[in-house]
């Protein structure tokens, strides 16, 4: 088993629509939580970071993370074609930092 | 462009060829992570270093790898005897001294074919 799973998808929108996006962990060590996203080509750039359980919102992005649960989201509301891309859950203790396969997504007009 | 650079962005080479990457990172990050991306996966960390120590290695990191930093400032990743399982794209990132883990940049990656 992986220490973090993520659904890789495809997954497909409309534009506007709300897009969820989640991941699971079995590592209870964990203490940051991060989203980023990935371009086609292009280096992974941290979108969000949340610290312990609690949600953080940033403009159309909204992070979620359960520790009780070991799960995480990232909620993107009115989405943009220019969301289209590899969103990657990543967690971290200390400097050890593991990636989930990532989910790619495209918002279509 | 002051963000994390790394040369070059494709390398093409047959097996068993030796091949050596770089990467320049924001200037003032003393850290600095190299990772290997495969088609459809995450990031997997492969070595660490602070300032021009290693301070952190991988199990993936064969003995067919090895990683520099002998001044601080660039690193080098060098490959050698090639295998057609070391294509992947090698991300490198630097970051701050004194922040989480989280607070890393990465550049724009080598995508490595081996043949």
């Amino acid at each position: 088993q992986k220490e973090v799973e993520q659904d890789p998808g495809p997954l497909s929108v409309p534009e506007g629509a709300i897009v969820s996006l989640n991941c699971t962990y079995s590592n209870s060590a964990f203490q940051y939580f991060m989203w980023y996203r990935q371009y086609s080509r292009k280096g992974p750039e941290l979108l969000m970071y949340t610290y312990s359980s609690g949600n953080k919102e940033d403009g159309r992005f909204t992070a979620q993370v359960d520790k009780s649960s070991k799960y995480i989201s990232l909620f993107i509301r009115d989405s943009q074609p220019s969301d289209s891309a590899t969103y990657l859950c990543a967690m971290s203790r200390n400097n050890d930092m593991r990636f989930g396969a990532g989910t790619r997504l495209t918002v279509k007009p | 462009d002051t963000g994390v650079s790394q040369d070059p962005r494709h390398k093409i080479t047959k097996r068993g060829q030796n091949v050596t990457f770089r990467c320049d990172p924001i200037s003032e990050h003393n850290r600095l992570y190299w990772y290997r991306q495969t088609l459809g996966q995450g990031p997997e960390f492969l070595t660490y270093f602070q300032n021009e120590a290693q301070l952190e290695k991988s199990r993936l990191l064969s003995d067919r790898f090895s990683a520099e930093r002998p001044k601080g400032s660039f690193s080098t990743l060098e490959i050698q005897r090639t295998e057609q399982g070391d294509s992947a794209m090698y991300l490198c990132a630097s970051s701050f001294p004194a922040v989480p883990a989280y607070e890393q940049y990465f550049g724009p990656g080598t995508r490595l074919t081996v043949t």
